[in-house]
């Protein structure tokens, strides 16, 4: 089956940091892979997306790279703020019968102090 | 800017009890799902939904959840006996079409519910 495994948070940064919060999954077929952000007391919101190998989604900032060879989609930021302090989902779409429904990884929270 | 809302924001009730959590998705969207997330893990699917009825289930949609659109705005998930395990944070999320692509989900805040 489909899977996607993040790396535990927290990540605690300081204001200005490099950000990479590792993403990798196992899927059957060609699927397509999201990064979603969840600001504290919202919904999770789609920060950006990739749906073939090498592509890069990127958004606010944020960027992260379609790796089939090594089956990640790690999210980078050169400079984090304490605006991005949230949880980040890493997802998948592998559709398979004509089921668009998305695979999550658990989460990884970042807390950036200023 | 539009968006999916879901009340209440928390909800405890005690093993045993119905609960019923209300979500209003976006207005033209025609696509509506349940997910939920125990506490430290992965965010699940539960169930989708569209033109009455639902379009795909998981494992986890046991006979003990329902869901319902009982009007043109609110869509609904019911737990008829709550358990222990069901302590979790439950997603409502809408997209506008399903078929053909992986089209965005836009998703609501989440109900905290607590079994006790």
């Amino acid at each position: 089956g489909n899977s996607v495994t993040q790396m535990e948070g927290p990540v605690t940064l300081s204001e200005e940091a490099f950000l990479t919060i590792n993403c990798t999954y196992t899927a059957t077929g060609y699927p397509s892979l999201f990064w979603y952000v969840q600001y504290p007391g919202e919904g999770l919101q789609l920060l950006l997306k990739a749906t073939k190998a090498d592509d890069k989604g990127s958004n606010k900032g944020f960027e992260a790279t379609y790796r089939k060879e090594t089956t990640s989609f790690h999210l980078e930021k050169g400079s984090v703020q304490v605006s991005d302090s949230a949880v980040y989902f890493c997802a998948l779409i592998a559709a398979s019968g004509g089921s668009y429904i998305p695979t999550f990884g658990r989460g990884t929270s970042l807390i950036v102090h200023p | 800017e539009p968006e999916v809302t879901q009340t209440p924001s928390h909800q405890v009730t005690q093993m045993g009890q119905e609960v019923i959590l209300r979500c209003v998705p976006i207005s033209n969207h025609l696509y509506f799902y349940w997910y939920r997330q125990i506490l430290g893990q992965k965010v699940e699917f539960l169930v989708s939904f569209y033109n009455n009825e639902i379009s795909e289930k998981s494992e986890i949609f046991d006979d003990q959840f329902s869901v319902e659109r009982p009007d043109g705005s609110n869509f609904t998930l019911k737990i008829r006996s709550t358990k222990l395990e069901d302590s979790a944070m439950y997603f409502c999320a809408s997209s506008e079409r399903s078929a053909g692509g992986p089209y965005e989900q836009y998703f609501g805040p989440g109900t905290r519910l607590t079994v006790t």
